[in-house]
């Protein structure tokens, strides 16, 4: 499977500490985005980083990607209650023929206020 | 406003109905997906649609059907052939395909009686 997975699964820290969530994947990539989802709802982007690129900041997102080790890693700095919700890496793989992204399993955060 | 709708919310059907799920954009986006996400499960591709009047199975199509008539509007058809159909469905579209950000409704949840 080209999904990418999230590490670790479930992460809860206290309002104002940052959070750290990771993404591994298995193919080489065009790009890799990162997408946020709240309890029942649906996805909405954050950010994407392309494989020429090596850190992207937005707000209080910064996204870093290493493609030598397939591996990207999202961090909220500052966290807020706010921010409790699940996020997910997005990959576009080359090479599989499709025309879509693979998500990954998510991470779901807690912000504990 | 500019957004993809999904209708209804919440769907309930009897074992061996078919169920039809709607999805529509106003962005203009050419390619159109739908996903299924199961409870603490990432998103996995039931079909995508490119263009008009042409879409491909994704990894987990039996028992689903959709069609593309029209550029906005991308139905899911839930058959009676697939087998475990309780899941929060996710439609979603892209400008082109092939790695573009992907904006998503807000989901429609289905529940077999």
């Amino acid at each position: 499977s080209q999904q990418g997975e999230e590490d670790p699964q479930a992460l809860s820290i206290q309002e104002g500490e940052n959070a750290t969530m990771n993404c591994s994947y298995k193919t080489s990539i065009n790009n890799l985005q990162w997408y946020r989802q709240n309890s029942g709802r649906g996805l909405v982007h954050l950010i994407l980083i392309r494989s020429n690129e090596r850190e992207k900041h937005s707000g209080r997102l910064r996204v870093t990607l290493d493609t030598s080790k397939k591996s990207s890693s999202l961090l909220i700095t500052a966290s807020r209650a706010a921010d409790t919700a699940s996020y997910f890496c997005a990959t576009d793989a080359i090479g599989t023929g499709a025309n879509n992204l693979f998500f990954g399993t998510g991470t779901r955060l807690t912000v504990i206020p | 406003d500019g957004g993809i709708t999904q209708s209804p919310k919440y769907l309930f059907r009897k074992e061996g109905q078919n169920v039809t799920l709607s999805c529509e954009q106003n962005l203009n986006h050419d390619a159109m997906y739908w996903y299924r996400q199961d409870p603490g499960q990432g998103l996995r591709l039931i079909y995508y649609s490119q263009i008009v009047n042409d879409f491909q199975k994704g990894d987990i199509a039996e028992g689903y059907s959709v069609s593309r008539e029209k550029k906005e509007s991308f139905p899911l058809t839930v058959t009676s052939a697939q087998k475990n159909p309780t899941a929060f469905y996710l439609c979603a579209s892209s400008i082109q395909g092939r790695g573009d950000t992907q904006y998503f409704g807000p989901g429609t949840r289905l529940t077999v009686l």
